[in-house]
């Protein structure tokens, strides 16, 4: 079965450059969220997309942007990068269709700034 | 979304059951209890959910107190591969809300 895609898996970044991440979700998921995740800690939450419109924010800093294009794929825009923006980036697809469903998750795009 | 308390790390025999608990005491009527797992640094897989009855898929058994104040996910044999942290995560469902990660347990699989 199709999983969410994201690319690169690796990026390697200097301060103060840009950086964009993509995510393909499953197919027919109207829903993508993206998280972060720094070393040794837990998933945070960024934000997210229904329908191609922002539904949630969570701690996403102001350098970065989103947005979900009409394909349904999402891109993840980050800028003046900073040494603490290195983390694994996941994003994740869901459906709103049923009541009770569940989010997947790619393999993640692993940001190094140096 | 409730709160949810985890034990940081557990062991478990390979071969034997895993049963990891959780505590959501202030888990309101229409919240869910999802199961998602993390082997290191690979994207968060789910595993199960429920409301009030107990659920079994073939990965796992979710067994929530009649109270629904704590849950346990049964892994019935356990193997190396199941070697996780496991994050208890309690939710509405049928809205596209984003999942609150806690510190999860980290569950060591020995041979």
């Amino acid at each position: 079965a199709a999983g969410v895609i994201q690319s690169p898996r690796h990026l390697i970044k200097e301060k103060r450059e840009t950086a964009t991440l993509k995510c393909y979700p499953i197919p027919r998921h109207d829903t993508v969220y993206w998280y972060q995740q720094g070393p040794g800690q837990d998933p945070q939450f960024l934000i997210s997309f229904y329908e191609k419109m922002q539904s949630d924010k969570g701690s996403i800093p102001d350098r970065f942007s989103a947005q979900q294009f009409s394909d349904y794929h999402s891109e993840l825009n980050m800028s003046s990068l900073e040494l603490g923006d290195s983390a694994l980036y996941f994003c994740a697809s869901g459906t709103t269709a049923f009541m009770n469903t569940e989010a997947f998750f790619g393999q993640g795009t692993r940001l190094t700034v140096v | 979304d409730a709160k949810t308390t985890q034990p940081p790390s557990m062991d478990c025999a390979e071969g034997r059951a895993a049963n990891l608990p959780c505590n959501h005491s202030t888990i309101s009527g229409n919240e869910y209890v999802y199961w998602y797992r993390q082997i290191h640094s690979q994207g968060p897989q789910y595993i199960i959910h429920g409301l009030k009855n107990n659920e079994t898929n073939e990965m796992a058994s979710l067994i929530i107190t009649e109270d629904r104040k704590s849950s346990t996910l049964i892994l019935p044999h356990a193997t190396l591969r199941d070697t996780a942290v496991y994050y208890c995560i309690v939710t509405l469902s049928g809205s596209a809300r984003q999942l609150t990660f806690g510190s999860g347990t980290q569950l060591t699989v020995l041979p």
